[in-house]
């Protein structure tokens, strides 16, 4: 079983469109992750939640708004989507919101190619 | 910025031989940890070291934290093909948000 999956794996569009990005773990996980990695492998966090409570919230535009249904989802859409969307989206999730203490498990990735 | 520094940023070994990454950061952690990447793939988590640990092992895998240098190293023995992956280090500098910050990652080729 998938601990940490996302749909879809791939998705192209044209700018302007908007997309959502899902994301569900099964690990009974508290906390869950968006993280954006550009075509340089540079991996930064985007949002976090914990038990559904929005807890990061980085310096993204509000284009993208993320939402969690139910602590086992997390999912992300993005509005007006901009060429500078284009990269690879990856959820995570962590047993605790203290990131230190417990590992991340990565989903494998959603690529957004806007065109 | 927080955003750690690994070196190198590609490595290439010959199958059998060890491999050595250092990571570099710039305010004080409360834990430190590494990752790996496949291609195409999501990332991997391999080992965690608290700032009070010194060093850490995990099979063929040696983590070394020096906090006065502010600075890890990740030690792969007897590499083999399948290490061939992008290695992460990610620093936890506020302990109680779930906020990581990854370097940019250190490109290991291991050839048969």
């Amino acid at each position: 079983d998938t601990a940490v999956s996302q749909t879809p794996k791939y998705l192209v569009t044209q700018m302007g469109n908007d997309k959502s990005i899902k994301c569900e773990q099964n690990l009974g996980h508290d906390t869950m992750y968006w993280y954006k990695q550009d075509s340089k492998k540079f991996l930064k966090i985007m949002f976090s939640y914990n038990n559904k409570e929005l807890i990061i919230n980085e310096t993204v535009p509000n284009r993208f708004s993320p939402k969690s249904p139910d602590k086992a989802h997390l999912n992300l859409h993005i509005n007006s989507l901009e060429l500078g969307d284009s990269a690879v989206y990856f959820c995570a999730s962590s047993q605790d919101l203290i990131a230190g203490q417990y590992e991340q498990y990565f989903g494998p990735g959603t690529r957004l190619t806007v065109t | 910025s927080q955003q750690g520094e690994e070196d190198p940023q590609a490595l290439s070994i010959q199958e059998g031989e060890n491999a050595t990454m250092n990571c570099s950061y710039k305010t004080s952690i409360n834990n430190l940890q590494w990752y790996r990447q496949n291609s195409g793939r999501g990332l991997v988590h391999l080992i965690l070291i608290r700032s009070n640990e010194r060093e850490k092992h995990s099979g063929r895998l040696r983590v070394t934290l020096d906090t006065s240098k502010k600075s890890s190293s990740l030690l792969i023995t007897a590499s083999r093909a399948a290490d061939t992956a992008s290695y992460f280090c990610a620093t936890d500098h506020s302990g109680n948000t779930g906020k990581l910050i990854f370097g940019q990652g250190t490109t290991l080729q291991v050839k048969p």
